[in-house]
């Protein structure tokens, strides 16, 4: 069974503060994972893919299979930056493309 | 930028009443989706769907509910007899065909369903 964990519901920092969002995952294969983001009264943007190695937002993640982590982070947090945060893994290697999600953080950034 | 719409944005229904949410997904995309959201809970997947069939499904999606393309632009979900631990916020979603990798699924804003 595959599982996404993001242990943090509500994460709290001031603007200019450093972020990370955790995110951990447990598949036996070899995975596919991304972040989406929600902001205010929006639907659920992708914001970033571990396959494409970008950086959008200044937001940058990297898969780390010996930790089966896939954390989230920015150097300087913004305000506008505050949303819903989900972390989301498929399964590629069998060919599923359902996503499993992890429960959310919150992240606030206070001025 | 193409967006999945769908609708309506809530809907309210009696339990036992059948209820079809309707989702337009982005033109070229392939394959599409459904998911849900319980209050407080996480998003859950419930069936993917491609080349007129479903593709994968998940153990929410039992014999109450159904999926169907029934014409070149529409995409519903049907629930036969909604119980009230079918309210949730139900999301479309639709990817294009993969190259190399998974697509990226684009969400629709949900469709708000409340059981009474």
């Amino acid at each position: 069974a595959q599982r996404v964990t993001q242990p943090e519901k509500l994460l709290s920092v001031f603007k200019g503060a450093p972020v990370e969002l955790k995110c951990n995952y447990s598949y036996s294969g070899s995975p596919e994972l991304f972040w989406y983001v929600q902001y205010s009264r929006q639907r659920l943007q992708l914001l970033l893919r571990h396959i494409s190695r970008e950086s959008i937002k200044g937001f940058t993640a990297d898969l780390n299979k010996g930790e089966t982590s896939f954390h989230l982070k920015k150097p300087f947090a913004q305000e506008e930056d505050s949303a819903m945060y989900y972390c989301a893994l498929s399964g590629m290697d069998t060919g599923r493309r359902a996503l499993t999600f992890g429960s959310g953080t919150r992240l606030q950034v206070q001025p | 930028e193409p967006e999945v719409t769908q609708t309506p944005s809530h809907q309210v229904t009696q339990m036992g009443q059948e209820v079809i949410l309707r989702c337009v997904p982005i033109s070229n995309h392939l394959y599409f989706y459904w998911y849900r959201q319980i209050l407080g809970q996480k998003v859950e997947f419930l069936v993917s769907f491609y080349n007129n069939e479903i593709s994968e499904k998940s153990e929410i999606f039992d014999d109450q509910f159904s999926v169907e393309r029934p014409d070149g632009s529409n995409f519903t979900l049907k629930i036969r007899s909604t119980k009230l631990e079918d309210s949730a916020m139900y999301f479309c979603a639709s990817s294009e065909a993969p190259r190399g990798g998974g697509q990226p699924q684009h969400f629709g804003d949900g469709t708000r369903l409340s059981i009474l």
